[in-house]
């Protein structure tokens, strides 16, 4: 079975600074697909970013980027220039198949002013 | 246009009800599926819809009916649930099923049962 595991049950960090989710999974697969999720307080949950594991680069979003360590099983989810608008839920989470989306407990995210 | 949207936003019904809650989106895309999300919690998937059939039931009781009218709309029907069932219900899309398809999520459906 495949698990995802977040560490950090809740994170803040101050505006204009830059912040880093950590995430690791558990697999024997080879193939695979991983991703972060946003979800803001009573708002819909959004993607983020994601990384496919077949490639070495690590996948960038403007200010969101991830860094990808496949042998380490770790895909932690770096935040610059931190903006009020972050603040939100943030789920980590592994896709090999359309029944096998697992996602990690969450990381609640604070953006101070 | 990325969007999935459901009715209602909120819902409260008692145990004795039948309601339904609807998913709809118009990417064009052939997988569809329904999550529940407890509070502080994250997403447990529920059903999978590829091209209108079932392809996906994860043990869920039969007091939840999942129900897929065309490739735009996906329902979910309720009938006799218990108030542990209160939670985010959650729809979602993706182009196909697949393990590279990003899957796109609605605001959700809150339901509260008494």
């Amino acid at each position: 079975a495949q698990t995802v595991t977040q560490s950090q049950p809740e994170m803040s960090v101050q505006e204009a600074e830059t912040v880093t989710l950590s995430c690791t999974y558990d697999t024997s697969e080879n193939n695979y697909y991983l991703f972060w999720y946003k979800q803001p307080p009573s708002r819909q949950m959004i993607l983020v970013i994601r990384q496919e594991a077949y490639k070495q680069q690590n996948a960038t979003e403007n200010r969101f980027s991830v860094n990808f360590q496949k042998a380490a099983k770790s895909f932690s989810l770096k935040i610059s220039d931190s903006q009020l608008g972050d603040t939100a839920m943030y789920f980590c989470a592994f896709m090999r198949g359309a029944n096998d989306m697992r996602f990690g407990a969450g990381t609640r995210l604070t953006v101070k002013p | 246009d990325t969007e999935v949207t459901q009715t209602p936003k909120h819902l409260v019904m008692g145990m004795t009800n039948k309601k339904s809650l609807k998913c709809e989106q118009h990417m064009g895309h052939r997988a569809m599926y329904w999550y529940k999300q407890k509070a502080k919690k994250p997403p447990e998937l529920m059903f999978v819809y590829s091209y209108e059939k079932l392809s996906i039931n994860e043990s869920v009781p039969s007091r939840f009916s999942p129900e897929c009218p065309n490739s735009s709309l996906l329902n979910l029907h309720l009938h006799a649930l218990q108030p542990e069932d209160s939670a985010l219900y959650l729809c979602a899309s993706s182009q196909d099923v697949g393990s590279s398809e990003t899957q796109y999520f609605g605001p959700g459906t809150r339901l509260l049962v008494l």
